[in-house]
């Protein structure tokens, strides 16, 4: 079991420049999440999906896009990347129900020159 | 909105000592509340959640519905305790989580 993978680990692009950040998991879960992780600011909710096929805005979506044409994988894209988005990304999954916890993948470092 | 207010971003104490990092949160409603943790450069992971009432590494966390507050606690710190930690709150069977700005913990030996 290989949980939350994320591709890639490290990636440096120039402003400007499109880019697509994988997330495959391998638990059968429903939900799946890509968040940002700056300094001093937790970790903030880009975009979700409660299933394959659909995709919601979370709490900082602009300058991002999803896809969930599978159930097992969640793409963030950035169609035209901007320094404002260097940061650290995450993706999770859980399952549906009550009080299920999120598995976190081990996060792609982007930086954005 | 929910929130969720670590007001400590640094805390450090020395190995043996008591430890509580701070978690005040703001929901008119039921939240699922969780800890997670995340040691230097690894993915987060799921430390504990209110509903289960357990105790993870020695680290228990008890909600307050009257103070809004889900402080974690333990009692005699380890270096390796050291890392970033990081309250969440879920909305009654919501989705999405929302999480505090962290609160990186030092252990000192």
């Amino acid at each position: 079991n290989a949980g939350v993978t994320q591709t890639p680990k490290f990636r440096v692009l120039k402003t400007g420049q499109s880019m697509t950040l994988l997330c495959a998991q391998d638990m059968n879960h429903e939900y799946m999440y890509w968040y940002r992780q700056d300094p001093g600011m937790g970790l903030r909710l880009i975009h979700y999906s409660v299933g394959e096929g659909t995709t919601a805005k979370g709490e900082v979506p602009d300058g991002y896009n999803v896809s969930r044409l599978k159930k097992q994988n969640f793409l963030l894209g950035l169609e035209s990347a901007a320094p404002s988005q260097t940061s650290v990304y995450f993706c999770a999954s859980r399952l549906t129900g009550f009080n299920q916890p999120q598995h976190f993948g081990d996060g792609t470092r982007l930086s954005i020159l | 909105a929910q929130r969720v207010t670590q007001p400590e971003k640094l805390l450090s104490v020395f190995k043996g000592a008591p430890v509580e990092l701070k978690c005040n949160y703001s929901y008119s409603g039921s939240p699922e509340l969780f800890w997670y943790v995340q040691y230097s450069r690894q993915r987060l992971q799921l430390l504990l959640r209110h509903i289960s009432r357990e105790s993870i590494k020695g680290f228990t966390a008890d909600l307050n519905k009257g103070e809004t507050s889900f402080h974690l606690k333990k009692p005699f710190a380890q270096e390796e305790d050291s890392a970033m930690y990081y309250c969440a709150l879920a909305k009654t069977s919501g989705s999405r989580l929302t999480f505090g700005e962290g609160t990186q913990l030092t252990v000192n030996p």
